[in-house]
């Protein structure tokens, strides 16, 4: 089967840095996606790790250990408008895309 | 401007009502994809195309219908809804199918009285 698990809400204050974490478990696995959705609007892409490791974009950084089937995205300096939900997303070696529930993040003055 | 355009942006329908979804990718993309998202619910690919040709289809009942007549287009046909259809349908293009960072249309929320 497919699992996939993220914290349903997270709550952090303007200028910190926070970690929402993705754990999963799929039959097949080709990288991970991290998107962001703000409220009423579309999913956009955030990140893609395929390897172990860091892979730093600015404020949010994204980590992967494929052994461990665990993921996560860290957003640093946070600001007002990273108030949104992100959503990890597992490519199942092509079969298709598995999103987990996504964590909605509220980023507080 | 995402690239991928959906119309009606809002849609409200009845039981026994045909209405159609459409989504229009000015990107050049390959592949579409169509995506159910409840409330509190993850998001559910619900069908895959690829060169015009539907490489998946997650078990999703027959009362949606989908239609890519080109890789610009790709349509959901809706028939015979139930109010637990009702949801925002999110349409994705990806350059190729599989490994690769798909954009989101803004989707259509859709209400079934």
């Amino acid at each position: 089967g497919q699992n996939i698990d993220q914290p349903t809400e997270m709550t952090a204050t303007e200028g910190a840095i926070v970690q929402i974490n993705c754990t999963y478990q799929t039959s097949g696995f080709n990288g991970l996606f991290w998107y962001q959705q703000h409220a009423g609007e579309a999913p956009t892409f955030l990140s893609y790790n395929v390897l172990d490791g860091l892979e730093e974009k600015g404020r949010f950084s994204s980590f992967l250990s494929r052994s461990k089937g665990y993921s996560y995205l860290l957003l640093k300096e946070l600001q007002m408008k990273d108030s949104a939900s992100y959503l990890c997303a597992v490519d199942n070696y092509g079969q298709n895309f598995v999103f987990g529930p996504g964590t909605r993040l509220s980023v507080l003055p | 401007e995402t690239g991928v355009t959906q119309t009606p942006r809002h849609l409200v329908m009845g039981m026994t009502n045909k209405k159609s979804l459409k989504c229009e990718q000015h990107l050049g993309h390959n592949a579409m994809y169509w995506y159910k998202q409840s409330a509190k619910k993850p998001l559910e690919l619900m069908f895959v195309y690829s060169l015009e040709e539907r490489v998946e289809n997650n078990s999703v009942p027959s009362r949606f219908s989908p239609e890519c007549p080109n890789s610009s287009h790709l349509f959901l046909h809706l028939h015979t809804l139930q109010p637990e259809d009702s949801a925002l349908y999110l349409c994705a293009s990806s350059q190729e199918y599989g490994a690769d960072t798909q954009y989101f249309g803004p989707g259509t929320r859709l209400t079934v009285l």
